[in-house]
């Protein structure tokens, strides 16, 4: 009964270090997510993923990639980390157009 | 492109005040809407949801119309509780597939003793 895992739930990486977000779901789903959520911001949409094998760009793409390797796997990379990065990141999954189900998050700080 | 706009917060109320937050949304089809709450520390959690013009959802004490003539699922509450104290998203999910959620802004509840 896991749902949406996220891992790890907390980092603190240097500027220009790398680093992968793992996400995983356990609900078949084709559909997964990236989010940001920042103070005042509310959730912004970094890519996104229809089915295994694909990604496309959200509203904040830029400095980030993604991978769907496998259908329960949405992978998101930081290439080179920069303070503005610093944020709680989110995953989710879903159905066509039904709920989404969300991971616990991952706080992220960049120095 | 699809959008949601709800009112800003934070929003302070007393315990067993009726509560109001209102979303409007624009689609370029007809959308699935939802509200998520988020509990300090926590992901977010659907609330409640609808999927087509006048289905009410509702769950917890709260509901919300889906009023497609007035593109709007405004939630309400009529006795809220220190407990219901979170962070409120409107979202919607639009047709034809491959359109990702979109979410407003979130509006933060505080209530009071």
């Amino acid at each position: 009964n896991a749902g949406v895992t996220q891992t790890p739930k907390f980092r603190v990486l240097k500027t220009g270090q790398s680093m992968t977000l793992l996400c995983a779901q356990d609900m078949n789903h084709e559909y997964m997510y990236w989010y940001r959520q920042d103070p005042g911001m509310g959730l912004r949409l970094i890519h996104y993923s229809v089915g295994e094998g694909t990604t496309a760009k959200g509203e904040v793409p830029d400095g980030y990639n993604v991978s769907r390797l496998k259908k329960q796997n949405f992978l998101l990379g930081l290439e080179s980390a920069a303070p503005s990065q610093t944020s709680v990141y989110f995953c989710a999954s879903s159905y066509e157009r039904d709920r989404a189900f969300f991971g616990q998050g991952t706080r992220l700080t960049v120095v | 492109g699809d959008s949601v706009t709800q009112m800003e917060g934070p929003v302070t109320l007393s315990e067993e005040a009726f509560l109001t937050i209102n979303c409007t949304y624009t689609a370029t089809g007809y959308p699935s809407l939802f509200w998520y709450v988020q509990y300090p520390g926590e992901g977010l959690q659907l609330l409640l949801k609808a999927t087509k013009a006048d289905d009410k959802g509702s769950n917890k004490g709260f509901e919300a119309t889906y009023r497609k003539e007035t593109t709007s699922f405004h939630l309400e509450k009529g006795s809220v509780q220190v407990s219901d104290s979170a962070v409120y998203f409107c979202a919607l999910s639009d047709r034809p597939g491959n359109t990702p959620l979109v979410f407003g802004k979130g509006t933060r509840l505080s209530v009071i003793a």
